[in-house]
């Protein structure tokens, strides 16, 4: 299994909404992300966790809240979001500590649109 | 501190014929060098990476990229282009961060295969 499920894949959400994006593996990855992506660009990076523990936190505004319940699940709780956080989601995993290098798993993304 | 350019922003080319996309990086530190693909609403797929060795790695799709550490890039290239192919192409760099990957995107490249 080489996936990392994301969910749901389309979210439209008014300003005032509670809302939550959810991200799943089963590879026995330790680190997971949360990036966004507007279009046309790369992916921009918002947080890491590494071994359930934040390890990254981008300067991302606390309307964005990310969530690590164990070191399979990765979710971002979104509230009173503004229009301009209309983009796509993605989550993505890598192994460890291995000592070196290693590939990026990406989710096929949620795409949230903020009215 | 690492940093990727991809000069070409969109490379329209023919079906059947060679293709070559840019990558050219910056780094204080030892380089770890990935290309990524996006196809169409969906997330980033690992093409090809250079860790190490030979200086020529390739895909299973027909893709190879060079390693040129005196020019420092890292191009990508297929011979015969796919309409399939037509995606965005993102070069990475890769530093390893004990439990996580601190990863930096060129600002990508849109591949389109005209028929």
């Amino acid at each position: 299994d080489t996936e990392v499920t994301q969910t749901p894949k389309h979210l439209v959400m008014g300003m005032t909404n509670k809302k939550s994006l959810k991200c799943e593996q089963h590879m026995g990855h330790r680190a997971m992300y949360w990036y966004k992506q507007k279009a046309k660009k790369p992916p921009e990076l918002m947080f890491v966790y590494s071994y359930e523990k934040l390890s990254i936190n981008e300067s991302v505004p606390s309307r964005f809240s990310p969530e690590c319940p164990n070191s399979s699940l990765l979710n971002l709780h979104l509230h009173a979001l503004q229009p301009e956080d209309s983009a796509l989601y993605l989550c993505a995993s890598s192994q460890g500590i291995t000592g070196g290098p290693g590939e990026l798993f990406f989710g096929e993304g949620s795409r949230l649109t903020v009215l | 501190a690492q940093s990727v350019t991809q000069l070409d922003s969109q490379v329209p080319v023919f079906e059947e014929a060679p293709v070559e996309l840019r990558c050219n990086y910056s780094s204080s530190v030892s380089v770890y060098l990935f290309w990524y693909v996006q196809y169409p609403n969906q997330g980033l797929q690992l093409l090809l990476k250079y860790l190490s060795g030979s200086t020529l790695v390739e895909s299973i799709n027909g893709f190879e990229a060079e390693f040129n550490k005196s020019q420092t890039s890292f191009h990508l290239r297929k011979p015969s282009v796919h309409i399939s192919d037509t995606a965005e192409y993102f070069c990475a760099v890769h530093l390893p961060r004990g439990g996580y990957q601190k990863v930096t995107f060129g600002t990508g490249t849109k591949l389109q295969v005209i028929p």
